[in-house]
Formats: C-alpha cells, structure tokens, sequence
C-alpha cells in the first residue's frame, strides 16, 4: 500500500521568504510522486511531477521539488513566496498501472504574510 | 481543448431530492475519475471509470450512482443525500488508467439541506 504524510498542517511565512513544504512518502514499489495546489474555492492544479530521470523537478509558478529515495521524501520548495501563493497545496503519490488511485496527503496550508 | 469541466459549480439539495453532477472532457482521455473532498480534508477516490466501464469502486454508497454514457462524459447521480454528504466533488481524467498523472475540474460544491 502506499501512503503519503505532510507532517506541517500550516505553514506561515513572510513575503519574499523561502519555503519549504515537507512530503514524505511509503511505499513498497516504485512511485509516481505529485505536488497540487489548491487555491480557495477552487479545484486541483497539478504543480509538478516525479516520474522518473533527474531528481530535481521544476514546476509552475517559480517552485521545485526534489525526489530523494533513500529518505522517502519530495519536498517542495520556493525561492521567494508572494501572497498570490497563498493556498492549500497537497502531496499524492501512485503506483501507476491499471485502476492509478491517487493518494493524497492531508495537506499543507501555506499563508504568506505581508 | 486541455479542460476538466464540471456542472454545476455549486447545487443545493434536500434530502428527498434527485439531482446529477456532470463532468465533461474533450482531451481523448479513457479513464475518469470522482473524488470527494470534504472541508480541510484531502480529495477522497470515489470511483474509476476506465473505457466507460467501471473499474473502483471505493465502497461508495448507493446513493451516489456514476454513469459514463460516452467517453467524454461522466455524471454521478445523487439522491437521498445526508447533510455529511456535502462536500467538494472533483472530477478528474486521464489519458488511459495506466497513465500518470491526472487533470481535475474545478469541482461541484454541493450543499445538503
């Protein structure tokens, strides 16, 4: 089975400040790992994706991630947040093949303060 | 066209009532999904569709009845909802049920009165 944990419910930080979302994933096979954000009263938009090749993942709106296998981990990243960013942004992992259930993590709120 | 689109983008409904949820794609995708997401929780798998045919269905309850009349659309038809069913409900699609990664509509709100 796998499974996905975002251990920060909240994160706050200031304008222009870096950040850092945590995700860390259980799995017993290769994984498919994902970064959605969810702005209020909106639905998923995929952010960035792991699926294979260099560790490194660079998505929309000016964040990465990177896979790292041996800590089970994808954290996601931002040089400098804006408010704009502001939003609800939530780790999934799939095994892929038939069926490709989705599991989500339960989500971190990042709010960016002036 | 590289959209998930759903309707309503909000419904109100009373217990006694009938009413569907749409979710239409034109991207050539063959496997469409339902979730449901509750407030401040993460989306929750409802179902698969995969070449219009049911694949998962997630212990569903009965009310709640998807359809998937062609492949470019997918309803869920509700009735006699609880107010614990109110909720997010997102619809998603993907190129086949083995491809990777997925693209979500903007959800229905529905409300249960």
């Amino acid at each position: 089975a796998q499974s996905v944990t975002q251990l920060d419910s909240q994160v706050p930080v200031f304008e222009e400040a870096p950040v850092e979302l945590r995700c860390n994933y259980s799995s017993s096979v290769s994984v498919y790992l994902f970064w959605y954000v969810q702005y209020p009263n909106q639905g998923l938009q995929l952010l960035l994706k792991y699926l294979s090749g260099s560790t490194l993942v660079k998505g929309i709106n000016g964040f990465e991630a990177e896979f790292n296998k041996s800590q089970t981990s994808f954290h996601l990243r931002k040089p400098s947040v804006h408010i704009s960013d502001t939003a609800e942004y939530f780790c999934a992992v799939t095994q892929g093949g038939g069926g490709n259930k989705l599991t989500f993590g339960t989500g971190t709120q990042l709010k960016v303060e002036l | 066209d590289t959209e998930v689109t759903q309707t309503p983008k909000h419904l109100v409904m009373g217990m006694t009532n009938k009413k569907s949820l749409k979710c239409e794609q034109h991207m050539g995708h063959r496997a469409m999904y339902w979730y449901k997401q509750k407030a401040k929780k993460p989306p929750e798998l409802m179902f698969v569709y995969s070449y219009e045919k049911l694949s998962i269905n997630e212990s569903v309850p009965s009310r709640f009845s998807p359809e998937c009349p062609n492949s470019s659309l997918l309803n869920l038809h509700l009735h006699a909802l609880q107010p614990e069913d109110s909720a997010l409900y997102l619809c998603a699609s993907s190129q086949d049920p083995g491809a990777i990664g997925y693209t979500f509509g903007s959800g229905t709100r529905l409300t249960v009165v």
